[in-house]
């Protein structure tokens, strides 16, 4: 079974500086999918970004990028230059890569509530 | 517009009374999936789907059933609810083959079971 862990409850950084939040996972598959969801005050579930446990190159999104080390097992999102909309609850998920016949589910960690300050 | 809806967003039932969220998607995704969301313990999966008729359990399925007579709908059935099953529940979908791995969310129903 797979296992996601976010040890930073809660974070807040002053508006336009960078802030890192952490996620671990721990699991046996070679081949896999992490994501970054974030989760608003309107409670939405809305993705981030996204990395493919077999590509080396970490992904990136506008202001969101992540430090992928798989044999860390981490997964590190970065969010440079944050704004006033930034302000959510952020959720680190696992999946394994899917095959014809096992369940696609999101192992989620516990979340990490980021508050950005004015 | 690509999304999944959800119905109700808001409910406040009684322990015992039977209902039934609803859960709808236009993608024409094969796997769709329930979650649900209790303070500091994140998404737990409750049933999933991969295709038509085919429907098993997750990580926490006590209390729920689920249905899937049609590709588009996944309807949550709480049969006799209690007040443990007070939460945020998500409904998701998900296309099936390469390049299709991001799971969609609908909006979230909050459930208050008194």
């Amino acid at each position: 079974a797979q296992t996601v862990t976010q040890s930073q409850p809660e974070m807040s950084v002053q508006e336009a500086e960078t802030v890192t939040l952490s996620c671990t996972y721990d699991t046996s598959e070679n081949n896999y999918y992490l994501f970054w969801y974030k989760q608003p005050p309107s409670r939405q579930m809305i993705l981030v970004i996204r990395q493919e446990a077999y590509k080396q190159q970490n992904a990136t999104e506008n202001r969101f990028s992540v430090n992928f080390q798989k044999a860390a097992k981490s997964f590190s999102l970065k969010i440079s230059d944050s704004q006033l909309g930034d302000t959510a609850m952020y959720f680190c998920a696992f999946m394994k890569h899917p095959s014809n016949f096992g369940n696609e589910k999101l192992t989620f960690g516990t979340g990490t509530r980021l508050t950005i300050i004015p | 517009e690509a999304q999944v809806t959800q119905n109700p967003r808001y409910l406040i039932t009684v322990t015992g009374k039977k209902l039934t969220v609803t859960c709808s998607q236009n993608m024409n995704h094969e796997y769709m999936s329930w979650y649900r969301q209790d303070p500091g313990l994140g998404l737990r999966q409750i049933y999933y789907s991969m295709n038509v008729e085919v429907t098993d359990k997750g990580d926490v399925p006590e209390g729920y059933k689920v249905s899937r007579k049609e590709k588009r709908n996944f309807p949550l059935i709480l049969e006799s609810p209690s007040p443990n099953q007070t939460s945020l529940y998500f409904c998701a979908s998900k296309g099936r083959g390469a390049g299709q791995e991001t799971q969609y969310f609908g909006p979230g129903t909050r459930l208050l079971v008194l």
